[in-house]
Protein backbone atom coordinates (compact mmCIF):
# COMPACT_ATOMS: atom_id res chain seq x y z
CA UNK A 1 0.00 0.00 0.00
CA UNK A 2 1.32 3.58 -0.72
CA UNK A 3 1.59 5.23 2.30
CA UNK A 4 2.22 9.14 2.65
CA UNK A 5 3.17 10.28 6.06
CA UNK A 6 3.08 13.87 7.15
CA UNK A 7 5.61 15.33 10.13
CA UNK A 8 3.30 16.32 12.42
CA UNK A 9 -0.87 16.08 13.23
CA UNK A 10 -0.79 19.16 14.86
CA UNK A 11 1.38 22.12 14.83
CA UNK A 12 1.24 25.33 17.00
CA UNK A 13 3.19 28.20 15.86
CA UNK A 14 3.29 32.11 16.85
CA UNK A 15 2.86 34.85 14.10
CA UNK A 16 6.36 35.75 11.99
CA UNK A 17 8.19 31.97 12.68
CA UNK A 18 9.23 30.12 9.58
CA UNK A 19 6.78 27.20 9.50
CA UNK A 20 8.20 23.76 7.91
CA UNK A 21 5.71 20.98 7.07
CA UNK A 22 7.00 17.46 6.00
CA UNK A 23 5.89 14.84 3.72
CA UNK A 24 7.35 11.84 2.52
CA UNK A 25 5.68 8.97 0.10
CA UNK A 26 7.69 5.75 0.23
CA UNK A 27 6.21 4.73 -3.48
CA UNK A 28 8.58 6.47 -5.64
CA UNK A 29 5.44 8.72 -7.26
CA UNK A 30 6.57 11.55 -9.57
CA UNK A 31 4.35 13.76 -8.33
CA UNK A 32 3.81 15.50 -4.99
CA UNK A 33 0.91 17.88 -3.82
CA UNK A 34 0.66 20.50 -1.62
CA UNK A 35 -2.97 21.33 -0.20
CA UNK A 36 -4.72 23.53 2.34
CA UNK A 37 -8.53 22.50 3.73
CA UNK A 38 -10.81 25.46 4.74
CA UNK A 39 -14.23 24.72 6.08
CA UNK A 40 -16.62 25.53 3.28
CA UNK A 41 -13.52 26.28 0.58
CA UNK A 42 -12.87 22.62 -0.13
CA UNK A 43 -9.37 21.25 -1.08
CA UNK A 44 -7.04 24.35 -2.75
CA UNK A 45 -3.58 24.20 -4.44
CA UNK A 46 -1.09 25.77 -2.71
CA UNK A 47 2.33 24.12 -4.68
CA UNK A 48 3.07 20.87 -6.59
CA UNK A 49 5.98 19.12 -7.82
CA UNK A 50 6.38 16.58 -10.53
CA UNK A 51 9.77 15.95 -10.37
CA UNK A 52 13.21 16.36 -8.31
CA UNK A 53 13.91 20.08 -7.62
CA UNK A 54 10.59 21.28 -10.10
CA UNK A 55 7.28 22.99 -8.46
CA UNK A 56 4.30 24.57 -9.90
CA UNK A 57 2.28 27.30 -8.50
CA UNK A 58 -1.05 26.11 -7.69
CA UNK A 59 -4.26 28.06 -6.68
CA UNK A 60 -2.95 29.97 -3.48
CA UNK A 61 1.31 30.08 -3.48
CA UNK A 62 0.93 33.67 -1.78
CA UNK A 63 3.03 33.06 1.46
CA UNK A 64 4.38 29.73 0.53
CA UNK A 65 7.33 28.43 -0.66
CA UNK A 66 7.99 24.49 -1.38
CA UNK A 67 11.02 22.22 -1.71
CA UNK A 68 11.50 18.97 -2.74
CA UNK A 69 15.54 17.94 -2.81
CA UNK A 70 14.66 14.09 -2.88
CA UNK A 71 12.02 12.15 -4.86
CA UNK A 72 10.28 11.04 -2.09
CA UNK A 73 10.12 14.37 0.69
CA UNK A 74 8.24 17.36 -0.29
CA UNK A 75 8.22 20.25 1.90
CA UNK A 76 5.92 23.22 2.58
CA UNK A 77 7.51 26.54 3.93
CA UNK A 78 5.67 29.21 5.78
CA UNK A 79 8.28 31.92 5.47
CA UNK A 80 6.26 34.04 8.20
CA UNK A 81 3.73 32.40 9.40
CA UNK A 82 0.63 34.45 9.66
CA UNK A 83 -3.01 34.20 11.55
CA UNK A 84 -4.71 33.42 8.08
CA UNK A 85 -2.59 30.64 7.62
CA UNK A 86 -3.91 28.46 10.32
CA UNK A 87 -5.51 25.72 8.42
CA UNK A 88 -5.69 22.20 7.42
CA UNK A 89 -2.45 21.57 5.62
CA UNK A 90 -2.78 18.25 3.57
CA UNK A 91 0.06 16.62 1.71
CA UNK A 92 -0.42 14.18 -1.43
CA UNK A 93 1.48 11.94 -4.48
CA UNK A 94 0.13 10.28 -7.61
CA UNK A 95 2.15 8.57 -9.99
CA UNK A 96 3.31 10.15 -13.18
CA UNK A 97 0.93 7.87 -15.31
CA UNK A 98 -2.46 7.99 -13.81
CA UNK A 99 -3.81 10.61 -11.59
CA UNK A 100 -5.17 9.05 -8.44
CA UNK A 101 -4.00 11.13 -5.71
CA UNK A 102 -2.81 9.17 -2.41
CA UNK A 103 -3.11 11.46 0.67
CA UNK A 104 -1.63 11.92 3.77
CA UNK A 105 -3.27 12.15 7.32
CA UNK A 106 -2.98 16.11 7.48
CA UNK A 107 -0.60 18.74 9.55
CA UNK A 108 -3.85 20.66 11.53
CA UNK A 109 -1.42 24.10 11.86
CA UNK A 110 -2.63 26.85 14.15
CA UNK A 111 -0.98 30.12 13.81
CA UNK A 112 -1.33 32.64 17.28
CA UNK B 1 -12.31 29.46 -11.29
CA UNK B 2 -13.83 25.98 -10.06
CA UNK B 3 -14.49 23.56 -12.23
CA UNK B 4 -16.34 21.34 -10.24
CA UNK B 5 -19.24 21.57 -8.90
CA UNK B 6 -20.98 19.63 -6.12
CA UNK B 7 -24.51 19.87 -4.17
CA UNK B 8 -23.58 21.67 -0.74
CA UNK B 9 -24.30 20.18 2.56
CA UNK B 10 -24.59 19.25 4.91
CA UNK B 11 -26.49 16.45 4.49
CA UNK B 12 -28.02 14.46 7.16
CA UNK B 13 -29.52 10.82 6.90
CA UNK B 14 -31.52 8.57 8.58
CA UNK B 15 -29.91 4.79 8.22
CA UNK B 16 -30.67 2.89 5.18
CA UNK B 17 -31.66 6.47 3.54
CA UNK B 18 -30.78 6.33 0.02
CA UNK B 19 -28.30 8.63 -0.79
CA UNK B 20 -27.17 10.63 -4.03
CA UNK B 21 -25.00 13.67 -3.74
CA UNK B 22 -24.57 15.53 -7.02
CA UNK B 23 -21.25 16.85 -9.35
CA UNK B 24 -21.03 18.54 -12.61
CA UNK B 25 -17.92 18.96 -14.04
CA UNK B 26 -16.68 21.63 -16.99
CA UNK B 27 -13.43 20.06 -18.86
CA UNK B 28 -12.28 20.46 -22.19
CA UNK B 29 -12.35 17.02 -23.94
CA UNK B 30 -13.11 13.58 -21.75
CA UNK B 31 -11.20 14.00 -18.15
CA UNK B 32 -11.02 10.60 -15.32
CA UNK B 33 -13.54 11.27 -12.80
CA UNK B 34 -13.21 10.78 -8.98
CA UNK B 35 -15.03 10.75 -5.84
CA UNK B 36 -12.76 10.76 -2.78
CA UNK B 37 -14.00 10.56 0.91
CA UNK B 38 -12.91 12.06 4.24
CA UNK B 39 -13.63 10.08 7.61
CA UNK B 40 -13.14 12.17 10.54
CA UNK B 41 -9.44 13.39 11.42
CA UNK B 42 -7.97 11.72 8.27
CA UNK B 43 -6.63 12.43 4.69
CA UNK B 44 -8.46 12.23 1.57
CA UNK B 45 -9.03 8.54 0.63
CA UNK B 46 -10.04 7.72 -3.23
CA UNK B 47 -13.97 6.09 -3.11
CA UNK B 48 -13.93 4.95 -6.72
CA UNK B 49 -13.39 6.94 -10.36
CA UNK B 50 -14.94 6.48 -14.04
CA UNK B 51 -12.40 7.02 -16.80
CA UNK B 52 -14.52 7.31 -19.50
CA UNK B 53 -17.58 8.09 -20.32
CA UNK B 54 -20.50 5.91 -19.37
CA UNK B 55 -18.00 4.29 -17.07
CA UNK B 56 -19.60 3.22 -13.74
CA UNK B 57 -17.52 3.55 -10.77
CA UNK B 58 -18.14 1.64 -7.89
CA UNK B 59 -17.15 0.45 -4.30
CA UNK B 60 -18.54 -0.02 -0.88
CA UNK B 61 -22.13 0.08 -1.84
CA UNK B 62 -21.14 3.56 -3.52
CA UNK B 63 -22.01 3.74 -7.26
CA UNK B 64 -21.19 6.71 -9.30
CA UNK B 65 -21.55 6.66 -13.69
CA UNK B 66 -20.05 9.08 -15.87
CA UNK B 67 -22.26 10.62 -18.25
CA UNK B 68 -20.92 13.20 -20.77
CA UNK B 69 -24.27 14.16 -21.94
CA UNK B 70 -24.68 16.09 -18.38
CA UNK B 71 -20.93 16.62 -17.81
CA UNK B 72 -22.52 14.69 -14.44
CA UNK B 73 -21.11 12.12 -11.92
CA UNK B 74 -23.60 11.96 -9.39
CA UNK B 75 -22.08 9.72 -6.25
CA UNK B 76 -25.44 6.86 -5.55
CA UNK B 77 -25.95 4.39 -2.16
CA UNK B 78 -28.67 2.99 -1.82
CA UNK B 79 -28.56 2.33 1.71
CA UNK B 80 -26.47 4.27 3.71
CA UNK B 81 -24.49 3.33 7.31
CA UNK B 82 -23.60 5.29 10.14
CA UNK B 83 -20.23 4.21 9.31
CA UNK B 84 -20.73 6.21 5.80
CA UNK B 85 -20.76 9.62 7.93
CA UNK B 86 -17.61 11.53 5.91
CA UNK B 87 -16.95 14.35 3.68
CA UNK B 88 -17.07 13.91 0.22
CA UNK B 89 -15.52 15.27 -2.34
CA UNK B 90 -15.82 14.74 -6.30
CA UNK B 91 -12.48 15.76 -8.63
CA UNK B 92 -11.47 15.37 -12.22
CA UNK B 93 -8.10 15.29 -13.89
CA UNK B 94 -6.54 17.70 -15.62
CA UNK B 95 -5.90 15.94 -19.15
CA UNK B 96 -4.88 19.07 -20.62
CA UNK B 97 -1.78 19.08 -19.35
CA UNK B 98 0.69 16.34 -18.47
CA UNK B 99 1.27 17.77 -14.64
CA UNK B 100 -0.80 15.24 -12.55
CA UNK B 101 -3.19 17.73 -11.09
CA UNK B 102 -6.65 17.11 -9.95
CA UNK B 103 -9.77 19.94 -9.23
CA UNK B 104 -12.24 19.57 -6.82
CA UNK B 105 -15.18 20.51 -6.00
CA UNK B 106 -15.78 21.92 -2.61
CA UNK B 107 -17.08 18.66 -0.32
CA UNK B 108 -20.16 17.71 1.19
CA UNK B 109 -20.82 16.74 4.67
CA UNK B 110 -22.42 13.72 5.33
CA UNK B 111 -24.18 12.65 8.59
CA UNK B 112 -26.07 9.36 9.14
CA UNK B 113 -27.72 9.00 12.64
CA UNK B 114 -28.85 5.52 13.79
Amino acid sequence: DVKVTQSSRYLVKRTGEKVFLECVQDMDHENMFWYRQDPGLGLRLIYFSYDVKMKEKGDIPEGYSVSREKKERFSLILESASTNQTSMYLCASSLDSTYEQYFGPGTRLTVT
Amino acid sequence: GNSVTQMEGPVTLSEEAFLTINCTYTATGYPSLFWYVQYPGEGLQLLLKATKADDKGSNKGFEATYRKETTSFHLEKGSVQVSDSAVYFCARDDRGSTLGRLYFGRGTQLTVWP
